[in-house]
């Protein structure tokens, strides 16, 4: 298996513009999770589906954000519109029930 | 609510020195505990993973503990080597149903040669 996909590696937007991220979990996995990284915070959960349906988003910082997970194989998470404090590098992670396996991120920057 | 602490929060050692990573975490019910290892840029690595039930895991020259009951664990590091230089992050996996990983903010270790 190829691992957990993300695409684009990195996006630059400007502020107002929508941005989707995109991620590719490993094949058979039934929990997916998006992570955002930053220098200040570290990692935090913005969100986590089992068996595509959200579980816990209590981490979406505002509505802005959304996620969806339309079938097993593929995520997204949507801001619209981004803010340059958006810019940190998220991550998608797929796991079963034991070992969590991470994708290369997407660094994003608003400017 | 989980909260993982990892401490120190930068280490710096000579090549060769044995180290000692440390990580606690606030809520004991976890499921399990993984050890990451993520370098500058990059993705993060699966390195070790202990569940519950289990009191170490052992993978070449790296070695992790867990107590639950003190709500620690450590991650050893024998021999170490320029190439182990990277941020450390350990994450706690919630029980009862959330599977939810709660990460500490990592360890930056450097080896120097």
């Amino acid at each position: 298996d190829a691992g957990v996909i993300q695409s684009p590696r990195h996006e630059v937007t400007e502020m107002g513009q929508e941005v989707t991220l995109r991620c590719k979990p490993i094949s058979g996995h039934n929990s997916l999770f998006w992570y955002r990284q930053t220098m200040m915070r570290g990692l935090e959960l913005l969100i986590y589906f089992n068996n595509n349906v959200p579980i816990d988003d209590s981490g979406m910082p505002e509505d802005r954000f959304s996620a969806k997970m339309p079938n097993a194989s593929f995520s997204t998470l949507k801001i619209q519109p981004s803010e340059p404090r958006d810019s940190a590098v998220y991550f998608c992670a797929s796991s079963l029930a034991r070992e969590a396996f991470f994708g290369q991120g997407t660094r994003l920057t608003v400017v | 609510k989980q909260e993982v602490t990892q401490i120190p929060a930068a280490l710096s050692v000579p090549e060769g020195e044995n180290l000692v990573l440390n990580c606690s975490f606030t809520d004991s019910a976890i499921y399990n505990l993984q050890w990451f290892r993520q370098d500058p840029g990059k993705g993060l690595t699966s390195l070790l993973l202990i569940q519950s039930s289990q009191r170490e895991q052992t993978s070449g020259r790296l070695n992790a503990s867990l107590d639950k009951s003190s709500g620690r664990s450590t991650l050893y590091i024998a021999a170490s080597q320029p190439g182990d230089s990277a941020t450390y992050l350990c994450a706690a996996r919630s029980g009862a149903g959330s599977y939810q990983l709660t990460f500490g903010k990592g360890t930056k270790l450097s080896v120097i040669p």
